[in-house]
């Protein structure tokens, strides 16, 4: 398995560029979770989805969109970048919500640079 | 509201001294309770968990956590750091007793002296 992967690695925009940060995974996840770090700030959540097309916000999801269209994949969008948005991307899944000892698996990550 | 609290925001230990980095929850019920670490440049690798039963938790990398509900607290200790524990710490609770929702608390940087 290749567990949770995230495309790109890294990526700079220009203010008002839109992206897709992709995030796939190859372990039959249910649920899985983006969430952006800043420095001094740790992980906040930004989406997250229970199932295929079930999508909810998090703490930041303003300025980013997601959908679930397969159980492997859940891309976040960012339609018009700004400068706030340069943060490092955490994609995680899971099989479940913890109660039979569940646990998020993290990416790699993707750091974004909007000029 | 959840909250995860990290009063420490860096460390600086001697290599072979011991270890204890501070975590303070709030959540009105029993938490799920996590310690991940983030070495420079990389992702997240999870160290261990509480979810219920013995309060003492082992973890990878001769690491422990223990679970005091009286306290709001979940401490992570090691007895003997090495060099390669220099890294980010972070502790999560899971949102709303939800795994797949954490709360991250905003870090610990460990430093190890030689």
């Amino acid at each position: 398995n290749a567990g949770v992967t995230q495309t790109p690695k890294f990526q700079v925009l220009k203010t008002g560029q839109s992206m897709t940060l992709q995030c796939a995974q190859d372990m039959n996840h249910e649920y899985m979770s983006w969430y952006r770090q800043d420095p001094g700030m740790g992980l906040r959540l930004i989406h997250y989805s229970v199932g295929a097309g079930i999508t909810d916000q998090g703490e930041v999801p303003n300025g980013y969109n997601v959908s679930r269209s397969t159980t492997e994949d859940f891309p976040l969008r960012l339609l018009s970048a700004a400068p706030s948005q340069t943060s490092v991307y955490f994609c995680a899944s899971s099989y479940g919500t913890g109660v039979l000892g569940e646990t998020q698996y993290f990416g790699p990550g993707t750091r974004l640079l909007v000029l | 509201a959840q909250s995860v609290t990290q009063p420490d925001i860096h460390i600086t230990v001697s290599e072979g001294a011991s270890l204890e980095l501070r975590c303070n929850y709030s959540y009105g019920a029993t938490p799920y309770l996590f310690w991940y670490v983030q070495s420079p440049g990389q992702g997240l690798q999870l160290l261990l968990k509480y979810f219920s039963g013995d309060t003492l938790v082992q973890g990878i990398k001769g690491f422990e956590a223990e679970f005091k509900r009286s306290q709001s607290s979940f401490n992570l200790r090691k007895p003997s750091v090495h060099w390669s524990d220099a890294a980010e710490y972070f502790c999560a609770v899971g949102a709303g007793g939800a795994t797949n929702k954490l709360i991250f608390g905003t870090g610990t940087l460990l430093a190890v002296q030689p």
